[in-house]
């Protein structure tokens, strides 16, 4: 079992969509929770990061984390063609505030059809 | 300011040979990771420089991986006899270091093909 499990998708939906990503994972150790976007022949970029449980807004974006549950979620309200891309989903630990490696998923492909 | 640079974008290469793949960080960066992500995957750790030193090299695949930073900017990912199973999108980050959350930045990525 990979300690971070993404459904790869694809995901299809109609402009406007509200659309539900999320993850599971096993490592109890990870604090950090990250939605990263990446474009098509592109580096990955960071949408919103949480720390611990809880949930964080940005605009159309919400993060959730459930640690009891070992799951999180990004929800895209109002999806817009431009939110076509793969997001993926990352963890780290908490080390002391020093920095440390990402623990990816697989990434799910998203496209919004206008 | 500029973001991660990588050289080259793209790097075919036959099966046997040896790659070298370059990495320029944000300016003032002092944290400098290597990942490598294959076809249809997320991206998965190789290594992590603080500085000019490898504080962790858990990631590396086998001994045909190595990676310098010798002046604790610039750093190169170096591939000895490559294999066809090292074809991936090969993307480096940087970040600050300190206390709490520091984001990393990632840059285009170097897609290697060994034929």
């Amino acid at each position: 079992q990979k300690e971070v499990e993404q459904d790869p998708g694809p995901l299809s939906v109609p402009e406007g969509a509200i659309v539900s990503l999320n993850c599971t994972y096993s490592n109890s150790a990870f604090q950090y929770f990250m939605w990263y976007r990446q474009y098509s022949r592109k580096g990955p970029e960071l949408l919103m990061y949480t720390y611990s449980s809880g949930n964080k807004e940005d605009g159309r974006f919400t993060a959730q984390v459930d640690k009891s549950s070992k799951y999180i979620s990004l929800f895209i309200r109002d999806s817009q063609p431009s939110d076509s891309a793969t997001y993926l989903c990352a963890m780290r630990e908490d080390s002391g505030g020093s920095n440390y490696k990402l623990t990816f998923g697989k990434g799910t492909l998203l496209t919004v059809n206008p | 300011g500029a973001g991660v640079s990588q050289t080259p974008s793209n790097k075919v290469t036959e099966k046997g040979k040896y790659v070298e793949l370059r990495c320029d960080p944000i300016s003032g960066h002092t944290a400098l990771y290597w990942y490598r992500q294959s076809l249809g995957q997320g991206p998965e750790f190789l290594i992590y420089f603080q500085g000019t030193g490898a504080a962790d090299d858990s990631g590396l695949p086998n001994d045909r991986f190595f990676a310098v930073r010798p002046e604790g900017s610039v750093s190169t990912l170096k591939i000895q006899r490559t294999e066809r199973g090292d074809s991936a999108v090969y993307l480096c980050a940087s970040s600050f270091s300190g206390s709490s959350y520091n984001e990393q930045f990632f840059g285009p990525g170097t897609r290697l093909t060994v034929l």
